[in-house]
């Protein structure tokens, strides 16, 4: 019976490196939303995905930031050519579907050094 | 631009007594507001909701009130335990859209 899960907990990665999240969904979940927490903020809205389709994504970057959700497999969040302001908590959320509320995982902590 | 404001970014209580968060908004397109508690090094936990059809809801030691015409809601915490010691997060929502917009958080620390 786990809950969401997310990987890794902690990512170090260089100026210029890529960054790979992975979330898995809670069993029976086919819906996923990404939150980022940046130092001193509050949670921001990234994007939400169902298997295989993007359904909102206006709250991603327009560049260097993609994610998915594949028919199998976790949902990853990809950030290519990663800078410093990238450092933050990524969360990811599942839920059975739109009406139904949603869990967290744990987070990952990305720092770019 | 913060649609949603916790302006009270830490607050102190006495164990057994009651915990007042505030939480205000601008957006009266929001319907459906939701409070998270979240410890260090973990995801947010969901608390507790309430609709825009209702004033007042109530799961055990905690409720929600929302004040539409004054764009205001507030969980209290009745009795507060050390337990209860964490970052609370209010986030609300419109409609369809599946985006939650947060607050900046409260911490909360109840001292025994």
């Amino acid at each position: 019976n786990a809950g969401v899960m997310q990987n890794p907990r902690h990512l170090v990665r260089r100026r210029g490196q890529e960054a790979r999240l992975r979330c898995s969904p809670m069993k029976g979940h086919s819906h996923v939303y990404w939150y980022r927490q940046l130092p001193e903020e509050g949670l921001k809205f990234m994007v939400y995905l169902q298997k295989e389709n993007i359904i909102d994504e206006s709250g991603m970057p327009k560049e260097r930031f993609s994610a998915e959700f594949p028919k199998e497999g976790p949902s990853i969040l990809r950030i290519q050519q990663v800078v410093r302001g990238d450092s933050a908590a990524y969360f990811c959320a599942s839920s059975k579907g739109p009406d139904y509320g949603y869990t967290f995982g744990s987070g990952t902590r990305l720092t770019v050094v | 631009d913060q649609q949603v404001k916790q302006n009270s970014p830490s607050l102190s209580v006495q164990e057994g007594r009651i915990s007042i968060l505030n939480c205000d908004y601008t957006n009266s397109m929001f319907d459906y507001f939701l409070w998270y508690k979240k410890y260090p090094a973990e995801g947010p936990t969901f608390l507790i909701s309430i609709s825009s059809i209702k004033d007042k809801n109530e799961d055990g030691r905690f409720t929600v009130f929302l004040n539409k015409s004054a764009k205001h809601l507030s969980l209290h915490i009745v009795p507060s335990q050390p337990g209860d010691s964490a970052v609370y997060f209010c986030a609300a929502n419109a409609g369809n859209n599946r985006k939650l917009i947060w607050g900046l958080g409260t911490s909360l620390a109840v001292n025994p």
